[in-house]
């Protein structure tokens, strides 16, 4: 299943909400989590099943979409949010990966 | 808390064998309940699940590199292994140890700090 993130890079102030979008090339119901990347560090799970925030993450992240259209948004953009999202699928194997969203300082 | 730590070669000359392993600690392989995978990410790109393996010994391979690769468990050290046979500048990137899939979801959590691994002569 190939996974297409849009866009793959923005540019945005702190306080601005952030949308990105992953599109799967099939359907695979909720079965979907994003990561986030700092430069030099391994990938942090921010969101499991879709909408499912993981322990710890700030609630201004949310996630939400099923079937083959995803969102992850950040409600307002704080400096350490400056990264690079990824989404998953979880629905098939071999498990995939989107291309990433680098998300940068405007 | 679990963590995860790869260790290896971060030099291999081309047509080589590449072999990392991965230490668990904070938690037992053998207590069950989750996968232990391997992930890449070539320089600048993004991710490429490897495959994984089960305390048991059960593994599963992405078909991409599934000639190629071979992931093994030793309980006793909590540890498990990726060895990537007949490697070119292509296999060059950072690899990563993760735990997961389970039997919550197929997501990755938590992962370790990554080793680039440089395949040159």
């Amino acid at each position: 299943i190939q996974l297409t993130q849009s866009p793959s890079s923005l540019s945005a102030s702190v306080g601005d909400r952030v949308t990105i979008t992953c599109r799967a090339s099939q359907g695979i119901s909720s079965y979907l989590a994003w990561y986030q990347q700092k430069p030099g560090k391994a990938p942090k799970l921010l969101i499991s099943a879709a909408s499912t925030l993981q322990s710890g993450v700030p609630s201004r992240f949310s996630g939400s979409g099923s079937g083959t259209d995803f969102t992850l948004t950040i409600s307002s953009l704080q400096p350490e949010d400056f990264a690079t999202y990824y989404c998953q699928q979880l629905n098939t194997y071999p498990l995939t990966f989107g291309g990433g969203t680098k998300v940068e300082i405007k | 808390q679990v963590q995860l730590q790869e260790s290896g070669s971060g030099l291999v000359k081309p047509l080589q064998t590449l072999s990392l392993t991965c230490t668990v600690s904070g938690g037992s392989i053998s207590s069950g309940g989750y996968y232990w995978s391997w992930i890449r990410q070539h320089p600048g790109k993004g991710l490429e699940w490897i495959g994984y393996i089960y305390y048991s010994g059960d593994t599963y391979y992405n078909p991409s590199l599934k000639s190629r690769v071979t992931i093994s468990v030793d309980t006793s050290k909590n540890q498990f292994s990726l060895k990537l046979t007949s490697v070119t500048a292509a296999d060059t990137a950072v690899y990563y140890c993760a735990r997961g899939p389970s039997g919550y979801g197929n997501w990755f959590d938590p992962w370790g700090q990554g080793t680039l691994v440089t395949v040159s002569s």
